[in-house]
């Protein structure tokens, strides 16, 4: 079983839809969550950061379920350039006592006008 | 947020070459530097673990003989693929973490990456 698990995707929605991608991580020893954003051949950028209590960020909210090891984000009246891939990260700590990010494959997002 | 450069931005090399890859980080100093390989279609891996002045950790199945990694200072890390083959052509990207209030509550930067072709 993969460490961070996401749907591939790709989903097309139109403008305007709201769209909701899941993510499952494995370790429950994990310490913080990120929601990156990657466009075709460039580097990933920070999205968000995911608390437990919820965040929102504009038209952005993710959620954290601990218990589940459960993590998602909402993207609420979607924009032609929110097109990208979302990758779900987890910091853990390894085996040598570094915190790392582990990332999911990634859901790639296509919004269409 | 923080700069993280990455040099060369791409490159091509002949099989049996040796590339090296300089990430800086251009306005903080960086306790920790990380190293991703991703393919086509792919998730980053992580590949090493790389902290100022000591050995890098690699990740399993990463062989450091072959991905040598320098950490010489806390705005300096390098890669080099030596004796590239076609098959290590990928997308390497560099991240370089500063730390905040706790050990875990951390965040990273990236750099831009680099693009390597092996013909």
């Amino acid at each position: 079983r993969k460490e961070v698990e996401q749907d591939p995707g790709p989903f097309n929605v139109p403008e305007g839809a709201t769209v909701a991608f899941n993510c499952t991580y494995s370790n429950s020893a994990s310490q913080s969550f990120f929601w990156y954003r990657q466009d075709c051949r460039k580097e990933p950028k920070l999205l968000m950061s995911v608390y437990s209590s919820g965040n929102e960020d504009g038209r952005f909210t993710a959620q954290l379920n601990r218990a589940s090891q459960y993590i998602s984000l909402l993207i609420r009246d979607s924009k032609l350039s929110d097109s990208a891939t979302y990758l779900c990260v987890v910091n853990i700590r390894g085996t040598s006592g570094t915190y790392k990010y582990i990332f999911g494959t990634g859901t790639r997002l296509k919004v269409l006008a | 947020g923080a700069v993280v450069s990455q040099h060369p931005s791409r490159v091509i090399c002949k099989s049996g070459t040796s590339v090296k890859i300089e990430c800086r980080s251009l306005d903080f100093q960086a306790t920790t530097m990380f190293w991703y390989r991703q393919f086509p279609k792919q998730s980053l891996m992580l590949m090493a673990t790389s902290n100022e002045g000591s050995k890098a950790t690699y990740e399993q199945g990463v062989e450091k003989d072959k991905f040598l990694i320098n950490h010489a200072s806390l705005t300096l890390s390098t890669l080099t693929v030596t004796s590239a083959h076609p098959e290590d052509s990928s997308f390497y990207i560099c991240s370089a973490r500063v730390r905040l209030a706790s050990p875990a509550d951390v965040e990273q930067f990236f750099g831009p990456g680099t693009r390597l072709t092996v013909l």
